[in-house]
């Protein structure tokens, strides 16, 4: 099973809402991803998770707040955005170990997410 | 400016025809992936090439990893409706760290 779940798969909100986009793997994966896709733009890198611990941020605006609360899920707190943050929000995971597989990221079919 | 090139960025070809992806750069990767992604979904791992001079079939798809780990290439053979999409590159090269390519939108017509 490769996996990867996230929700809600469509989201609309506010400026001045506050909301949380989901993401959930059963697979024992120990490094998940957070990305932001414009149309027709390939992903962009936000945040990676590395043993439920921040290991990298992308200089992402402090509207963004990750949370990893096992090495199972991983959210993502979206208060006061813009318009511009209008986008496929899409979470991944790879095993995050020193090994082949360790190169392989398996992605979530997205959230929609559209800030108005 | 982007760590990984690929080209072209656009292909628009009849069922039955051959074409190429070519994912380039001028950085060493650990390893590289090929994900295809419809509208509206999130990428689908197709391969990884981890080996310099790596080749891996998958049916009619041909995946190669340049000698120099620098650079790879998807052949697709006599392609098919249903390869439309989205084909991405994307390398790795600190740990856990993925660098994508611009991307190729394939559109195969019937």
């Amino acid at each position: 099973d490769t996996e990867v779940t996230q929700t809600p798969k469509h989201l609309v909100m506010g400026m001045t809402n506050k909301k949380s986009l989901k993401c959930e793997q059963h697979m024992g994966h120990r490094a998940m991803y957070w990305y932001k896709q414009k149309a027709k733009k390939p992903p962009e890198l936000m945040f990676v998770y590395s043993y439920e611990k921040l290991s990298i941020n992308e200089s992402v605006p402090s509207r963004f707040s990750p949370e990893c609360p096992n090495s199972s899920l991983l959210n993502l707190h979206l208060h006061a955005l813009q318009p511009e943050d209008s986008a496929l929000y899409l979470c991944a995971s790879s095993p995050g170990l020193a090994a082949r597989e360790s190169y392989e990221q398996y992605f979530g079919p997205g959230t929609r997410l559209t800030v108005t | 400016t982007q760590l990984l090139e690929q080209s072209p960025q656009f292909l628009s070809i009849q069922e039955g025809e051959n074409l190429t992806v070519y994912c380039n750069s001028s950085s060493v990767f650990s390893s590289l992936q090929w994900y295809r992604q419809e509208p509206g979904e999130g990428p689908v791992l197709l391969v990884t090439v981890v080996t310099g001079g790596e080749v891996k079939k998958l049916k009619r798809l041909t995946f190669q990893f340049g000698d120099a780990r620098k650079d790879s290439s998807l052949h697709i053979t006599a392609a098919q409706p249903g390869d439309t999409g989205l084909y991405l590159c994307a390398g790795a090269r600190a740990f856990n760290k993925f660098y994508f390519g611009s991307g190729t939108k394939l559109n195969v017509k019937p």
